[in-house]
């Protein structure tokens, strides 16, 4: 089983759509979700993190949050062409001594004019 | 956030050579991190670095093949020594700050 799971499309989404991309992890004593966005050649940009149980609101994404359910989503609201991009989901792991970033194996979102 | 300076961007190497990338971070930081993206992958931990102590290497890597320094609080080095085409990937340095982690531009590998 992999640490962290995404579905991994590929997503079409219209312009103005929302779209929704989705997140399992397997280490139930995580505290720490982070969302990123990685363009063709560039590399991560961090665009949401998320600690607590519930949704976390900026602009039009929005992450939400299940420990019990070992789920982190986030939601594109309003979806632009600027959108499409690949989004990499990673949950701070337990591996060996300490705790490190372990990413989901992305989705690329495509969002049609 | 912190800000990462990686270099080089990019480089064409011929096998059985080595290559060094290097990051410099604006601000001190305890560790940093080396990840490895292989063509159409996601980000793989390669090895965490504390200065004044020795890398801790994840599982498929070792210190002969990827060695790195820690000389400072800033500054860190990954060298990909003896290459093979197979280490044509994407090299990321990262961090850690107060609202998540922070990557460099990373370097593209290619080896020929």
């Amino acid at each position: 089983q992999k640490e962290v799971e995404q579905n991994s499309g590929p997503l079409s989404v219209p312009e103005g759509a929302i779209a929704s991309l989705n997140c399992t992890y397997s280490d139930r004593g995580s505290q720490s979700f982070f969302w990123y966005r990685q363009y063709s050649g560039k590399s991560p940009e961090l665009i949401m993190s998320i600690y607590s149980n519930g949704d976390k609101e900026d602009g039009r994404f929005t992450a939400q949050l299940n420990k019990a359910s070992q789920y982190v989503s986030l939601l594109i609201r309003d979806s632009q062409p600027s959108d499409s991009a690949t989004y990499l989901c990673a949950v701070n792991i337990l591996g060996g001594s300490a705790r490190q970033l372990t990413f989901g194996s992305g989705t690329q979102l495509t969002v049609l004019p | 956030s912190a800000v990462i300076s990686q270099k080089p961007s990019r480089d064409i190497c011929q096998r059985g050579t080595s290559l060094t990338i290097q990051c410099q971070v604006d601000s001190q930081v305890t560790m940093m991190f080396w990840y490895r993206q292989q063509p159409g992958q996601s980000l793989t931990l390669i090895a965490t670095a504390n200065q004044g102590s020795e890398a801790t290497y994840e599982s498929g890597f070792v210190i002969d093949k990827f060695p790195i320094s820690r000389p400072n609080l800033t500054f860190s080095t990954l060298t990909v020594s003896n290459m093979s085409p197979e280490d044509s990937s994407i090299y990321l340095c990262s961090v850690e700050g107060r609202y998540g982690y922070t990557f460099g531009s990373g370097t593209r590998l290619t080896v020929v």
